[in-house]
């Protein structure tokens, strides 16, 4: 069963602070996976997106990482700041040729002063 | 240039109406989407539409539910017989193609409350 799970559920930290968010996924056959921030209240906005020979991708303070044989992927933030506060959601497209795609639960960070 | 738009914003209905949410998708993107995320949980897929093609409805989770699209524009999806389960956020997204290595725009979604 094609499957994503993200941990932790949620993560409190201290402004300026690192911090990393794991991805696990089943699914297959895999085609590219990719990191959203969703604000409250607002859609999911896309971070990064990494196929499979890829196993880095930047974007500002955000990395993400990929390795496809252990099928894991991580979001690491670095000098957290207030607005980094959010849901950050892991999503796998399969490669059918179609569209699926499967999301993850999402971790919920909550940056404070 | 303009984004995914929903309408309404917000909707409260009472239990047992109908409701009707609108998804105005980036122009000239062939895919949209829609989903249902409630409270704290994850997005869940409804329905798929590609361009001419036959939508997929494999998400929807019941025969309440059902959506339409009119050529590469809007999107409406309707919900009989409303019950309070159905309380979410709906989120719509565009896509330019079908292939999976285009990214979704998300809509701000409509959050449904039903009294």
């Amino acid at each position: 069963k094609n499957q994503v799970e993200q941990s932790p559920q949620s993560l409190i930290i201290l402004e300026g602070k690192n911090c990393t968010l794991q991805c696990n996924y089943t699914v297959s056959p895999f085609s590219n996976l990719r990191w959203y921030k969703q604000d409250t209240g607002r859609g999911p906005v896309s971070l990064t997106i990494m196929t499979f020979s890829e196993n880095t991708k930047s974007n500002g303070r955000y990395t993400a990482t990929l390795d496809a044989d252990t099928k894991q992927s991580s979001l690491h933030i670095t000098a957290s700041q207030l607005s980094d506060s959010a849901s950050y959601i892991c999503v796998v497209s399969v490669n059918t040729g179609g569209f699926k795609t499967i999301f993850g639960a999402g971790t919920r960070l909550f940056v404070k002063a | 240039g303009a984004g995914v738009s929903q309408s309404p914003s917000n909707k409260v209905t009472e239990k047992g109406k109908d409701v009707e949410l609108r998804c105005d998708p980036i122009s000239g993107h062939t895919a949209l989407y829609w989903y249902r995320q409630r409270l704290g949980q994850g997005l869940e897929f409804l329905i798929y539409f590609q361009g001419n093609s036959a939508p997929d409805k494999s998400g929807l989770p019941s025969d309440r539910f059902s959506a339409e699209r009119t050529g590469e524009s809007v999107s409406t999806l309707t919900i009989q017989r409303t019950q309070q389960e159905d309380s979410a956020v709906y989120l719509c997204a565009s896509r330019l193609a079908g292939g999976a290595s285009y990214e979704q725009y998300f809509g701000p979604g409509t959050r449904l409350t039903v009294t």
